[in-house]
């Protein structure tokens, strides 16, 4: 059974970074064709995917965050980690992290998601 | 970059047929998945690959997608069904959400 969680803080002050960690279980990040990925939700909004990480260590990003984003994994600790700099009000909403088959081209399974609420 | 375009709600009436389109270019060469997502929930997918249900997602659930639309449909639609949608698409390198569709169970 796969399964992923995400943590975090849940409260982030102007300007400074956001480090979000996904644990999952269940599958390996170093077997092909597994990928994580996350995507945020700001209250009331749409989805918006954020990166993505390939079991080959390969990485995507949103273009519009790409300057913004890094996403890393550690496959011995079963954990993707994805930092956000210079965070503004508009970053708050809720953040999920997600497994993705590169076979079904869907992200299958998702984590409970986190609040993360940025202010001064 | 890519844009998907989905209504911002669609009604149904109890046990009627429920219909929800993803507008993109030439869409109908992506394959796309579609996510349900209850409120205060995460998203689940419940079409992969344009047509494919996950198990335990109930057949009730259909894809297509074809020329510039792809269409998720619900067919005898239950008070439980009621929710938010997004279709999405692989394009470039990136992962692209539709905007959402609110459907409403009358």
């Amino acid at each position: 059974q796969i399964t992923l969680k995400e943590s975090g803080p849940t409260l982030v002050i102007p300007t400074q970074t956001l480090t979000l960690t996904c644990t999952f279980s269940g599958f390996s990040l170093s077997t092909s064709g597994v990928n994580v990925g996350w995507i945020r939700q700001p209250p009331g909004k749409a989805l918006e995917w954020l990166a993505l990480i390939y079991w080959n260590d390969d990485k995507r990003y949103s273009p519009s965050l790409r300057s913004r984003l890094t996403i890393t994994k550690d496959t011995s600790e079963n954990r993707v980690v994805l930092t956000m700099t210079n965070m503004d009000p508009v970053d708050t909403g809720t953040y999920y992290c997600a497994h993705r088959q590169t076979s079904m081209n869907a992200f299958d399974i998702w984590g409970q998601g986190t609040m993360v609420t940025v202010s001064s | 970059s890519y844009e998907l375009t989905q209504p911002l709600s669609v009604s149904v009436a109890l046990g009627q047929t429920a219909r929800i389109t993803c507008g993109g270019d030439n869409i109908g060469s992506k394959n796309v998945p579609w996510y349900q997502q209850k409120p205060g929930q995460a998203p689940v997918v419940v079409i992969y690959r344009d047509t494919n249900r996950p198990s335990g997602i109930p057949e009730r659930f259909s894809g297509s997608n074809s020329g510039n639309t792809a269409t998720l449909t619900i067919s005898r639609a239950q008070a439980g069904d009621e929710a938010d949608y997004y279709c999405q698409v692989w394009d470039n390198n990136t992962v692209v959400f539709g905007g959402g569709t609110k459907l409403t169970v009358l």
